[in-house]
């Protein structure tokens, strides 16, 4: 696609529940990021994934986190039994093939998915 | 490890007035270092990088940066705003070579306000 997409945009939800964010990344991008955005912070990395390279998970804050991704294509961040503190912004980005260049090529982040627990 | 520290906030100006974001950084490697913006309600833009040679850096809608080594730090300027740049802009930075130089470290943010 011509950018980053992020479904839901927004997504309010009972504390206890699951939730699944999706993130479908520019085609031909290899690399995938996820990243949350705390009221008033900066970005936390949370996972990257390159290709079919195992994932770097060091940025999950807790086992109720995990991440999907298939070959190149579409990602998923699932948050299971949600606590208030989850509340942020998700953001996704993705990027060319790092073994190019690292992250010189920059990353082309999505809109975000507006996660609220209540 | 890197960090990023952008010192101010919040940085309201009025129209018109020239504007500096101000950022620093640590780290033990050479590093490439971003700035992005973020208008509401979207996602991040990258409005300029600094990988290597000049240290002044040109970007989008007039804004540059100088990456000065010896300060570790890599300051944001625009000459004259508008109201249209009110958004908030992070700073950011990563390994330039390495096991790491996938992973980006963003400042906690700087929200610039234009007032007319």
């Amino acid at each position: 696609g011509a950018g980053v997409s992020q479904s839901p945009s927004n997504k309010v939800t009972e504390k206890g529940k699951d939730v699944e964010l999706r993130c479908d990344p520019i085609s031909g991008h290899t690399a995938l990021y996820w990243y949350r955005q705390r009221l008033g912070q900066g970005l936390e990395f949370l996972i990257y994934f390159q290709g079919n390279s195992a994932p770097d998970k060091s940025g999950l804050p807790s086992d109720r986190f995990s991440a999907e991704r298939t070959g190149e294509s579409v990602s998923t961040l699932t948050i299971q039994r949600t606590q208030q503190e989850d509340s942020a912004v998700y953001l996704c980005a993705s990027s060319p093939n790092l073994w190019l260049g690292g992250t010189s090529y920059g990353y082309t982040f999505g809109s975000g998915t507006r996660l609220t627990v209540v | 490890a890197q960090s990023v520290t952008q010192l101010d906030s919040q940085v309201p100006v009025f129209e018109e007035a020239p504007v500096e974001l101000r950022c620093n950084y640590s780290s033990s490697v050479s590093v490439y270092l971003f700035w992005y913006v973020q208008y509401p309600n979207q996602g991040l833009q990258l409005l300029l990088k600094y990988l290597s040679g000049s240290t002044l850096v040109k970007g989008i809608n007039g804004f540059e940066a100088e990456f000065n080594k010896s300060q570790t730090s890599f300051h944001l300027r625009k000459p004259s705003v508008h109201i249209s740049d009110t958004a908030e802009y992070f700073c950011a930075v990563s390994e330039s070579r390495g096991g790491s130089n996938y992973k980006l470290t963003f400042g906690k943010g700087t929200l610039l306000t234009v007032n007319p």
